[in-house]
């Protein structure tokens, strides 16, 4: 069967250290893949997409990579800041325009 | 430039009533998503509609679900005889008619609808 399985447990981590948060898909050969933020009680908010020719995105602080033989996303957020606590889905284009959510990973960065 | 505005933001319904979620897209957008999000749990595709077509409904359940995004006004999610199952948040994100899933492009979602079901 088609999963997405994210790090069911929530990251904790210090301010300034580097967050790292993993995506991985089964049973799909997804085009590219997506990062979100969500905050509670708020939608999903867009962060970086990858596409499988590429094996590496960065954007300020964030850094996503894209395996497609491990078939594993990683997203990496450097000197992190409590306001970086949210949760982070990743998502998966699953064939014509539908967009595939995994469960995401709930970070709390502590000062 | 508003962004997708969904409402009620909070909604509750007794068992066995009607809920009707409404989601006014981005300006210039012309396509609309439909997700629910239970708790601990990921978005969950539902429907996918364009003005007038239902293009995908391959996530909605065959009963009491229905939507529509009519030429003029919002799109409508609609839930008949409501049950406690039903209770969750429903997010709608939109997309321009060119730059969607399809395209690999991001959506742009509203902040949601509550339902409680009692």
């Amino acid at each position: 069967s088609q999963k997405i399985e994210q790090n069911s447990e929530a990251l904790n981590i210090q301010e300034g250290k580097t967050a790292t948060l993993t995506c991985n898909y089964t049973n799909y050969s997804p085009a590219y893949l997506q990062w979100y933020r969500q905050d509670p009680g708020r939608g999903p908010v867009f962060l970086l997409l990858i596409r499988e020719n590429e094996k590496e995105k960065r954007k300020e602080r964030l850094k996503v990579t894209f395996d497609t033989t491990l078939k594993q996303s990683l997203f990496h957020i450097t000197a992190s800041q409590p306001a970086d606590s949210a949760t982070y889905l990743c998502a998966l284009g699953a064939g014509g325009n539908k967009l595939v959510f995994g469960a995401g990973t709930i970070l709390r960065v502590k000062s | 430039n508003a962004g997708v505005m969904q409402n009620p933001r909070h909604l509750v319904r007794r068992r066995g009533q009607e809920a009707r979620l409404r989601c006014s897209p981005m300006k210039g957008h012309s396509h609309v998503y439909w997700y629910r999000q239970l708790p601990e749990e990921g978005l969950k595709f539902m429907v996918y509609l364009q003005k007038e077509n239902i293009i995908d409904e391959s996530g909605m359940p065959k009963e009491r679900f229905s939507a529509e995004f009519p030429k003029e006004g919002p799109s409508i999610l609609r839930i008949q005889q409501v049950v406690r199952g039903d209770s969750a948040a429903y997010f709608c994100a939109s997309s321009p008619s060119n730059r969607g899933p399809l395209h690999n492009s991001p959506l742009h979602f509203g902040n949601g609808t509550r339902l409680t079901v009692t």
